[in-house]
């Protein structure tokens, strides 16, 4: 079957860093996403890794290990409009289709 | 370049009755994926459209349909409306070109369908 997990919810004080972990299964894999979604608006587009290793986009970078099927998200001089919900998708090889996970809403305090 | 829009915003219709919403794709973009969102959970693959067919379809009735036009604009249209059909509609575009390629999506604002 395919499945995404991730926590439900973070919390984390501004200008910390916090790290959001996903795991997955699923058939066939042709990359995995992270998305952040305010309450209300539609989901953007935060980062994109098909092979295993770090990348690095300012205060944000996601981690691959295809292997043992894990992601995480880590944010870094966490400022209150951070506090949104990340999504973590899955596109699978064959029919070009995305599952994406329940997200992680995170909620950022002073 | 022009992002990716849908209409309309909001919509309230009541259960047994038929919707259509529309998603005109990003400029240049070939690709619209739709997906629905139910409060608190992630976004839920309805369909793909490619170049005009239906390229992957999720696991929902057929009374959940799509079309695409040659500009590459979308419909997506859902018969028979009942209660939990009440959700968030989302479109992405892309620039999909097979099955290989990197698919970053570009999402709409969503329309938000109440069935009442």
């Amino acid at each position: 079957g395919q499945n995404i997990d991730q926590p439900t919810e973070m919390t984390a004080t501004e200008g910390a860093i916090v790290q959001i972990n996903c795991t997955y299964q699923t058939s066939g894999f042709n990359g995995l996403f992270w998305y952040q979604q305010h309450a209300g608006e539609a989901p953007t587009f935060l980062s994109y890794n098909v092979l295993d290793g770090l990348e690095e986009k300012g205060r944000f970078s996601s981690f691959l290990s295809r292997s043992k099927g894990y992601s995480y998200l880590l944010l870094k001089e966490l400022q209150m409009k951070d506090s949104a919900s990340y999504l973590c998708a899955v596109s699978s090889t064959g029919g070009f289709k995305t599952i994406f996970g329940a997200g992680t809403r995170l909620f950022v305090k002073a | 370049e022009t992002g990716v829009t849908q209409s309309p915003t909001h919509l309230i219709k009541t259960r047994g009755q038929q919707v259509t919403l529309r998603c005109s794709s990003q400029s240049g973009h070939n690709t619209v994926s739709w997906y629905q969102q139910a409060l608190g959970q992630g976004p839920q693959f309805i369909f793909q459209y490619y170049r005009e067919e239906e390229n992957g379809r999720g696991n929902f009735p057929p009374r959940f349909s799509g079309l695409q036009f040659p500009n590459y604009s979308s419909e997506l249209n859902v018969n028979a409306l009942e209660l939990d059909d009440s959700a968030l509609y989302l479109c992405a575009s892309s620039t999909g070109a097979g099955p290989a390629a990197y698919n970053e999506q570009f999402f709409g604002p969503g329309t938000r369908l109440t069935v009442l």
